[in-house]
């Protein structure tokens, strides 16, 4: 079974340019997050779909960050534009359903910098 | 408000001994409590979770965590570490909320296991 894949792996931009990252779920997972880990800490969650309908994105920056998810497969998320203290590793997972206990599969994660 | 915490950033063990990573919920209701790993440069990996039933949860790699309610906490185990089980590990709560339930990390632990 492929994993969750994301790209790109890295990237580095100066501060006030736009960025976007890629993720492919899990075939068959109805549910996408986002998170946010900035180093030396634990992950945080920006925005959690359940298929194409955004189910929480209380913790998601929404005057810089958006995403999106057409179709129920894939999504994007984008930085417009990018601070400094963006720099961190986003990670997005996936998983069966939202309502249940099932853990979640996290993606290599896209490393950013912003200088 | 929901939250875990991991009282040590760092844990150093000789290989062949006894590990043990600490993790202490707050959480109103039944806690839902999941550890995973991280290794450098790729995504979090599920290892276990306690749901309800037997407090003592037996996950992947010969880890395992014991559930206790009184103190609240939730420590990972393993009784023989690896030089291969260095790395980060998070413990987290999964919070059911009614828009979106999601994972709510800790701060993660680095675990360094010497030859």
């Amino acid at each position: 079974e492929a994993g969750v894949a994301q790209s790109p792996r890295y990237k580095i931009i100066e501060k006030r340019q736009s960025v976007a990252f890629w993720c492919n779920p899990i075939s068959g997972h109805a549910t996408l997050y986002w998170y946010q880990q900035i180093l030396g800490q634990g992950p945080k969650l920006l925005i959690q779909f359940q298929n194409n309908g955004v189910v929480d994105d209380s913790q998601l920056p929404k005057d810089r960050f958006s995403a999106e998810r057409l179709k129920g497969v894939d999504s994007t998320l984008k930085i417009q534009p990018a601070k400094l203290e963006d720099s961190a590793v986003y990670l997005c997972a996936s998983s069966l359903f939202s309502g249940d206990y099932n853990e979640q599969f996290f993606g290599p994660g896209t490393r950013l910098t912003v200088l | 408000a929901q939250s875990v915490a991991q009282p040590e950033d760092q844990v150093n063990v000789a290989e062949g001994n006894p590990l043990t990573v600490k993790c202490t919920y707050s959480v109103s209701g039944n806690p839902y409590l999941f550890w995973y790993v991280q290794y450098p440069n790729r995504g979090l990996q599920f290892l276990l979770k306690y749901i309800t039933g037997d407090n003592l949860v037996k996950g992947s790699y010969g880890f395992e965590a014991e559930f206790n309610k009184s103190q609240t906490s939730f420590h990972l185990k393993k009784p023989s570490a690896l030089v291969s089980d260095s790395a980060l590990y998070f413990c987290a709560v999964f919070m059911i909320k009614a828009a979106g339930n999601k994972l709510t990390f800790g701060g993660g632990t680095r675990v360094l296991v010497k030859p």
